[in-house]
């Protein structure tokens, strides 16, 4: 079955400090792959995607994640974190078909610590 | 360019009446999906609709919701007799979805949700 795993339910990490945020998937091929960040009480908006090509891919905000293909895995990483970074993180799939269904995993919510 | 609008953003329901959500996808975008998420949960997909088309509802309830995307207006997410356990927040996402662009064109953008609270 499809599925998307998020390991690390809270992080909590220094303002200045380097993050990484697990991400792993279960699928029948390799599939488009996103992060998504919400903010309390909001919407999400797209952090980042990989739909081919170089593995590792840049996002807004000075993200980056990495896709490795043997480990099926899909993990965010930030090298400075800023207060603003709090909120929850959610990684995601899509088919490579047409107009798919995206599968999220559960989130991993990030506090800063000042 | 507005984004995805949803409204409204917060509403209450007592048990037994009917919960009407609104999306308006983004200008362009012809394609309309709706999440539910609960309290401590990621997004799970309930269903992916066109103009005037159900494409997927396999993560519809089979009672009491439905969805509808006609030729005009926004696409709206109706649930009957509303019990406690549908409170969550309800996002809608649209996307452009052209086959001959690319998979660019794949990208759902969300919209702010309905927070659905049933007394």
């Amino acid at each position: 079955a499809q599925s998307v795993t998020q390991p690390d339910i809270h992080i909590t990490v220094s303002e200045g400090a380097s993050l990484e945020l697990r991400c792993n998937y279960s699928y029948g091929a390799t599939p488009y792959l996103f992060w998504y960040v919400q903010s309390p009480g909001q919407g999400l908006q797209l952090l980042l995607k990989y739909f081919s090509g170089d593995t590792l891919v840049q996002g807004i905000k000075g993200f980056e994640a990495e896709f490795k293909r043997s480990q099926s895995s899909f993990n965010l990483r930030k090298p400075s974190v800023h207060w603003s970074d709090a909120a929850e993180y959610f990684c995601a799939v899509a088919a490579r078909s047409s107009a798919s269904k995206i599968i999220f995993g559960s989130g991993t919510r990030l506090s800063i610590r000042p | 360019n507005a984004g995805v609008m949803q409204n409204p953003r917060h509403l209450v329901r007592r048990r037994g009446q009917e919960a009407r959500l609104r999306c308006s996808p983004m200008k362009g975008h012809s394609h309309v999906y709706w999440y539910r998420q609960l309290p401590e949960e990621g997004l799970k997909f309930m269903v992916y609709l066109q103009k005037e088309n159900i494409i997927d509802e396999s993560g519809m309830p089979k009672e009491r919701f439905s969805a509808e995307f006609p030729k005009e207006g926004p696409s709206i997410l109706r649930i009957q007799q509303v019990v406690r356990g549908d409170s969550a927040a309800y996002f809608c996402a649209s996307s452009p979805i052209d086959r001959e662009m690319g998979a660019a064109k794949n990208i759902q953008y969300f919209g702010a949700g309905t927070r659905l609270s049933v007394l």
